[in-house]
C-alpha cells in the first residue's frame, strides 16, 4: 500500500519550452500532496504544499509562475516549469499525505529527472 | 528559522557492524520520520514516530523520539551491502516535513 508514481521519470527539454510531471496516488486518496526539489548532493528543499480543490502554497523563494500546480483530484496532482532554464534541471520529487488517522505520514514518488539544455 | 542537524555525514562501515545517526533540532517537532533513499529514486519511510520517547522498531532498525522532542536516532544493527543509502531524518510539523542533510552509508562487504 501507499504506493506513489511520476511520470515521467526522466525528461529532457530545450531551454525556454514547459515540462508537465504527474504525480499519482495509486492505492490512496490524498487531499495533499508536496513538491520537491533535490539538487546532486544535497538534501530535499520542499518547494510548495498541493491541496486538491485549491491554490498550491508556495514556499519562500519558489515562483508559482514558473512552477505551475494543479491538484485536480484527489490522486493526481501536476508541476508544470514553465519557460525551463538550465538552472531548473533537477530532480523533482512528490509526496502525499493519505487521509487516515495517521496524517503526518508522506510518501514519495520515484522522482523525475528533469535536464534542461 | 528551524534548525535541523543531521550527523554523522558519512559513514564508511564494515558489514556485520552497527550504525547510529542522529539528528538535533533548536525547535520541537510532533513528528520525527525516517527516510532511506537509493540513488536516483524517491525516499522510502521506514520508521515514524508520534510519541515523545517512543522506541520503534522495524526488522533491525531502531529509532526514538528524544524526550525533549527536539531530537531523535536511527540504529541499524548488523548492517548488510543493501543498506547502503542516504538516510534521512526529517520531522513533521504543521504538515510539513524538513530534512535533514543526510547520512550516508557506506558498507563494505
Amino acid at each position: 500500500g501507499a504506493v506513489v508514481s511520476q511520470h515521467p521519470s526522466r525528461v529532457i527539454c530545450k531551454s525556454g519550452t514547459s515540462v508537465k510531471i504527474e504525480c499519482r496516488s495509486l492505492d490512496f486518496q490524498a487531499t495533499t500532496m508536496f513538491w520537491y526539489r533535490q539538487f546532486p548532493k544535497q538534501s530535499l528543499m520542499l518547494m510548495a504544499t498541493s491541496n486538491e480543490g485549491s491554490k498550491a502554497t508556495y514556499e519562500q523563494g519558489v515562483e508559482k509562475d514558473k512552477f505551475l500546480i494543479n491538484h485536480a483530484s484527489l490522486t493526481l496532482s501536476t508541476l508544470t516549469v514553465t519557460s525551463a532554464h538550465p538552472e531548473d534541471s533537477s530532480f523533482y520529487i512528490c509526496s502525499a499525505n493519505p487521509i487516515r488517522e495517521i496524517y503526518n505520514e508522506q510518501f514519495f514518488g520515484p522522482g523525475t529527472r528533469l535536464t534542461v539544455l | 528559522g528551524q534548525q535541523l542537524n543531521q550527523s554523522p555525514q558519512s559513514m564508511f562501515i564494515q558489514e556485520g557492524e552497527d550504525v547510529s545517526m542522529n539528528c538535533t533540532s533548536s525547535s520541537i517537532f510532533n513528528t520525527w520520520l525516517w527516510y532511506k533513499q537509493d540513488p536516483g529514486e524517491g525516499p522510502v519511510l521506514l520508521i515514524a514516530l508520534y510519541k515523545a520517547g517512543e522506541l520503534t522498531s522495524n526488522g533491525r532498525l531502531t529509532a526514538q523520539f528524544g524526550i525533549t522532542r527536539k531530537d531523535s536516532f536511527l540504529n541499524i544493527s548488523a548492517s548488510i551491502p543493501s543498506d547502503v543509502g542516504i538516510y534521512f531524518c526529517a520531522p513533521n510539523q504543521g504538515g510539513k516535513l524538513i530534512f535533514g542533510q543526510g547520512t550516508e552509508l557506506s558498507v563494505k562487504p
